[in-house]
């Protein structure tokens, strides 16, 4: 069965260096989108994408963040200057259809600034 | 501000018995919920999706009821299982220009033998 793949599955850092996170949605689909989870918390959203620009952002979503889709395959979020409140758990999602399709989450790459 | 409240905060059953979870939403205008199992560590994965027209849908053991008008839904597990011991998270979008999705909390399911 077609999954979402997330690539590393962890990843320490320092704070104020860049990290890329990495994502290949499902083959077939449109609509992809990042979140994320603080531990503990509620998943928040960070941004949705399709026809290769972004549809909508949260506040979250502010310039250090940025999102890209350098190939057919791969869909990536690259946090600039990371700080310490970016630790989080980090999910991707894909879905076929518009924005009532059913949503297929990545495993998630967890984040950890130190 | 759209806000989506689930209930309870946690639930304790034994293996075989059912429960409801709740989810009160104040998510305006409506375009669908969903209600999505999440496993620790893991990403949600999908249970069901309701549209305003919908009153109930069903997957397996999972009932899901959205009543629009009181902005309420449930989630109904029947004959529980072991590896129903999860988080619940209910998931609220909107319509209108911004389909930006509103998270519940999740209510956090153990199953005991």
């Amino acid at each position: 069965e077609p999954e979402v793949t997330q690539t590393p599955s962890h990843q320490v850092t320092q704070m104020g260096q860049e990290v890329i996170l990495r994502c290949v949605p499902i083959s077939n689909h449109l609509y992809f989108y990042w979140y994320r989870q603080i531990l503990g918390q509620k998943v928040e959203f960070l941004v949705s994408f399709y026809n290769n620009e972004i549809s909508e952002k949260s506040e979250i979503f502010d310039d250090q963040f940025s999102v890209e889709r350098p190939d057919g395959s791969n869909f990536t979020l690259k946090i600039r200057s990371t700080k310490l409140e970016d630790s989080a758990m980090y999910f991707c999602a894909s879905h076929e259809e518009g924005p009532r399709g059913t949503q297929y989450f990545g495993p998630g790459t967890r984040l950890l600034v130190l | 501000k759209n806000q989506v409240e689930q209930s309870p905060q946690s639930l304790i059953i034994l293996e075989g018995k059912n429960c409801t979870l709740q989810c009160n939403y104040t998510v305006s205008p409506f375009s669908n919920l969903r209600w999505y199992k999440q496993d620790t560590g893991r990403g949600p994965v999908s249970l069901t999706i309701m549209t305003f027209s919908e009153n109930t849908k069903s997957n397996g053991r999972y009932t899901a009821t959205l009543d629009a008008d009181t902005k309420q839904s449930s989630l109904h597990i029947t004959a529980s299982q072991l590896s129903d011991s999860a988080s619940y998270i209910c998931v609220v979008s909107g319509s209108g220009g911004s389909y930006i999705p509103t998270f519940g909390r999740g209510t956090s399911l153990i199953v005991h033998p």
